[in-house]
């Protein structure tokens, strides 16, 4: 079945440095990515995603990238704050009809001011 | 308006017990889920409905039942709790494989 590795397990950043957080995937079928963030006693929240017919996607302050060929695809935050601190967790899953999330296993971000 | 509740938020109950998690989407989203997030916050899916239809059910004990009333519900009932079973279960909705949104989540403590 598919299976989604995430790295690094903790990332710990000077407030204002960039974050960098990657994922791969085992089932080539995979065409949806989602990348949501968790606060503590929180919902997991979506922040941005990717379908495979696109390479790279901004919003802001984050950015997200995809290789399909490597099966690799990151989550890219800029100028990061405080308030990003959270648990980012990387999703894959196959569309057509029911979307059978697969998360890695999470990234723990803390950002120092 | 909460677009996916849950209830109850909080609950706390011995070994052996039976138990129900109640989950309502206001989104009309034609598919719902259940979570499970253990105490390293790993996120793995339980079960999925699409329409009151089962169409995903992963290695779950048989302790755990869903059931699904209509396409805006889907509850989770757990028979003869276990130490085990302590952790987050969050429900979720999407429409046709699109965005996934979750619940609040639900905090189970099993003593």
């Amino acid at each position: 079945g598919e299976n989604v590795e995430q790295h690094p397990s903790t990332l710990s950043v000077q407030e204002g440095d960039s974050a960098v957080i990657k994922c791969t995937y085992s089932d080539s079928a995979s065409n949806y990515f989602p990348w949501y963030k968790q606060e503590l006693g929180k919902r997991p929240q979506l922040i941005i995603d990717i379908r495979s017919n696109v390479g790279e996607k901004k919003d802001q302050r984050i950015a997200v990238t995809l290789n399909k060929t490597a099966k690799h695809f990151s989550l890219h935050i800029t100028e990061t704050q405080p308030e990003d601190s959270a648990v980012y967790f990387c999703a894959a899953s196959k569309s057509g009809g029911y979307n059978k999330l697969i998360f890695g296993a999470g990234t723990r971000l803390a950002v120092h001011p | 308006d909460t677009a996916v509740s849950q209830t109850p938020k909080y609950l706390v109950t011995q070994m052996g017990n039976d138990k129900s998690i109640k989950c309502e989407q206001n989104l009309g989203h034609d598919t719902m889920y259940w979570y499970k997030q253990d105490s390293k916050k790993f996120l793995k899916i339980m079960f999925s409905y699409n329409n009151k239809e089962l169409i995903i059910n992963e290695t779950v004990p048989n302790r755990f039942s869903p059931k699904s009333p209509d396409k805006a519900h889907l509850n989770l009932h757990i028979n003869s709790l276990e130490l085990g079973d302590s952790a987050v279960y969050f429900c979720a909705s999407s429409q046709e494989g699109n965005t996934i949104y979750f619940g609040e989540g639900s905090w189970l403590t099993v003593v």
